[in-house]
């Protein structure tokens, strides 16, 4: 099965903006427009903060926004605050019934 | 409000077996596919296994097929892993997870999960 690769880390300073990538090693992502962003703090369960590529389920803040570019997936994080600091991570539809999971980005706010 | 509790997890011997049970409330169980995600101590996410809202079609990542099972009761509100062969591998913590749609697409809602701990 494919994966999704997401870069281990990400950091930024409050008010600041930060981008974090999630890019399919085949069609996965570019695919299909089934692109899910989760946030998961210690200890937590994941929360789902962007679906279908760009939309934002109700109660999340519009500071999180999400993209896609050929089989590259964005999420932004915009005016970073400290109960931001968590681990991110990205899914898509991979066909078939099938999801899959990027390895999780640590955003650090400094 | 949606709410999904997981129950089931504990420690087996390598080789033994464990079903896990998810008891869904506060939706229309029958109408969305909902789906299984484990997460190793320390690591990331992995999608485990998906069925769709009816039942009839399942699916399942390439770690677990021909292990794991996975199957639902729409008239009890509750979804299953069954799960074989077991391995240190298989250590984590196991979501229940909600589907947005009727087949496996994306997750909405998650359970708090239930650690399961394959040791001798």
């Amino acid at each position: 099965q494919s994966a999704l690769t997401q870069p281990p880390s990400a950091s930024g300073s409050p008010g600041q903006s930060v981008t974090i990538s999630c890019t399919a090693t085949s069609s996965d992502v570019g695919g299909y427009n089934y692109v899910s962003w989760y946030q998961q703090h210690p200890g937590k369960a994941p929360k789902v903060m962007i679906y279908e590529v760009n939309k934002r389920p109700s109660g999340v803040p519009d500071r999180f926004s999400g993209s896609k570019s050929g089989n590259t997936a964005s999420l932004t994080v915009s005016g970073l605050q400290a109960e931001d600091e968590a681990d991110y991570y990205c899914s898509s539809y991979a066909g078939s019934n099938n999801l899959v999971f990027g390895g999780g980005t640590k955003l650090t706010v400094l | 409000e949606v709410q999904l509790l997981e129950s089931g997890g504990g420690l087996v011997q390598p080789g033994g077996s464990l079903r896990l049970s998810c008891a869904a409330s506060g939706f229309t169980f029958s109408s969305y596919a909902m789906n299984w995600v484990r997460q190793a101590p320390g690591k990331g996410l992995e999608w485990v296994s998906g069925i769709r809202g009816s039942g009839d079609s399942t699916n399942y990542a390439d770690s677990v097929k021909g292990r794991f099972t996975i199957s639902r009761d729409n008239s009890k509100n509750t979804l299953y892993l069954q799960m074989n062969s077991l391995r240190a591998e298989d250590t984590a913590v196991y979501y229940c997870a909600k589907d947005f749609r009727n087949f496996p697409r994306a997750i909405d809602y998650w359970g708090q999960g239930t650690l399961v701990t394959v040791s001798s």
